[in-house]
């Protein structure tokens, strides 16, 4: 099946800092995410990013499908960013799809 | 408009035991798929509901089952219990499954002891 790595597995950083979290698939997708899990355990989707770049606020997104990978941004990092950010895809277009996850990237923001 | 709600919020069962999950999607959501959260394993798919006929499963044992209402709600169940199926199980729901816009709830925790 697909698989999708996601680097580095920790980042630590200063409050202010930015940051960019990687993405790397090994097929082509039909829709790529990305989501933030917070201490709660929910996850909360920040992008629906199957390719190009979208922005929202702090945050952007890049994917680049013919390369298949893509970038989160995370600029003027707070601690409330910290948490989990997984990346996940799906392969098949249409119906019947189910999203596969990457290990996650664990953000700490230290203040 | 309200979000995914899954009940229970923590749950914890006996070894041989079952256990049943549930999750209301958003209003006027059709597709329902649930997850399996581990530390070993990370987030697995486990099967997806769509007009209450399950249209794709994951890899887990038949243990594992579901369910899809016609008023879109879904329900997960496992029947005998192993220490193993400790995990944060998560419900998403979206439109159409089409594999976008997908929402996922806070979760149910499950501890088996």
């Amino acid at each position: 099946g697909i698989q999708v790595e996601q680097s580095p597995p920790d980042l630590i950083l200063q409050e202010g800092a930015n940051s960019t979290l990687r993405c790397n698939f090994s097929d082509s997708v039909n829709n790529l995410q990305w989501f933030h899990q917070n201490p709660w355990g929910q996850l909360i989707n920040l992008f629906y990013i199957p390719s190009g770049t979208k922005q929202n606020g702090r945050l952007s997104a890049t994917t680049v499908a013919t390369e298949r990978y893509s970038l989160l941004y995370i600029s003027s990092s707070q601690t409330t960013d910290s948490g989990v950010y997984f990346c996940a895809v799906d392969l098949l277009p249409g119906a019947n799809s189910k999203l596969t996850f990457g290990k996650g990237i664990t953000l700490s923001v230290r203040p | 408009k309200a979000g995914v709600t899954q009940t229970p919020r923590y749950l914890i069962k006996t070894r041989g035991q079952q256990v049943t999950l549930s999750c209301s999607p958003i209003s006027g959501h059709r597709s329902v798929s649930w997850y399996q959260q581990t530390p070993g394993q990370g987030l697995q798919f486990l099967f997806e509901y769509f007009s209450e006929t399950q249209r794709n499963k994951g890899n887990f044992p038949g243990r594992f089952s579901g369910r899809q209402f016609s008023n879109s709600r879904s329900e997960m169940n496992v029947s005998t219990l192993e220490l193993g199926d400790s995990a944060l199980y998560l419900c998403a729901s979206s439109l159409n499954g089409q594999g976008y816009g997908y929402t996922f709830g806070s979760g149910t925790r499950l501890t088996v002891v």
